[in-house]
């Protein structure tokens, strides 16, 4: 079955601590994202990448740091600079083809609290 | 600014219509999305409009006004599995969706 697996499900950080949500995608698409949602907010996004070795920052990359060597692959690391960093974490692909719709398929989320 | 007003919370029956408004401001304009989000999970694609006019799919139809930068999610025939978020999402001229907070629909039997 294609889709977009992120893991784990459930993560806590201690203070001072980098952290690193795996998000992995076998829909051989292009463009993957990194979104943060928080009760009451739209989702915010953070990093994004449309090509292998390179990515974007997003409207809330402070904090954050991604990497991109492999198509399937798109780690995000939530960093001790991060001061509030307790929030349900989404990933997200879609293809470069369609980026007129960009209609984006969304991994089950990481749910990120601190100690 | 970039900004996307949606109800918080919505409460409808079971069986009956609902319509969820959604009004957007964005920097250029390249579409409008409707996703479904229940709690705890993924959002899920539901619809697009980049044109005027209504889209019908099933019990969901999601509809369009460009000048007045406004759309609207119609949801027929309401089951208890609708209980959800619905989360309206425009494209902007740098094609990024701005998402706005969703609304939480609640369904009563």
């Amino acid at each position: 079955d294609g889709g977009i697996t992120q893991s784990p499900k459930y993560l806590f950080r201690k203070e001072g601590q980098n952290v690193t949500l795996s998000c992995e995608q076998n829909l051989n698409h292009d463009a993957m994202y990194w979104y943060r949602q928080d009760p009451g907010q739209g989702l915010r996004l953070i990093y994004y990448s449309q090509i292998v070795n390179d990515f974007q920052k997003g409207d809330i990359a402070e904090g954050y740091s991604v990497s991109r060597e492999k198509k399937e692959s798109f780690p995000l690391t939530v960093t001790s600079a991060q001061k509030n960093p307790t929030a349900f974490y989404l990933c997200a692909s879609s293809t470069l083809g369609e980026i007129a719709k960009n209609i984006q398929y969304f991994g089950a989320g990481t749910r990120l609290s601190v100690l | 600014g970039q900004n996307i007003d949606q109800p918080t919370e919505m409460t409808a029956t079971e069986g009956a219509i609902v319509q969820i408004n959604c009004t957007y401001q964005t920097s250029g304009f390249n579409g409008l999305f409707w996703y479904q989000q229940h709690a705890g999970e993924a959002p899920t694609f539901l619809s697009y409009n980049v044109l005027d006019g209504l889209e019908e799919k099933g019990r969901f139809s999601s509809f369009l006004s460009r000048s007045k930068g406004y759309s609207y999610l119609l949801l027929k025939e309401l089951q208890m599995k609708d209980s959800a978020s619905y989360l309206c999402a425009a494209l902007d001229s740098n094609y990024q969706l701005i998402w706005g907070a969703g609304t939480k629909l609640i369904i009563k039997p």
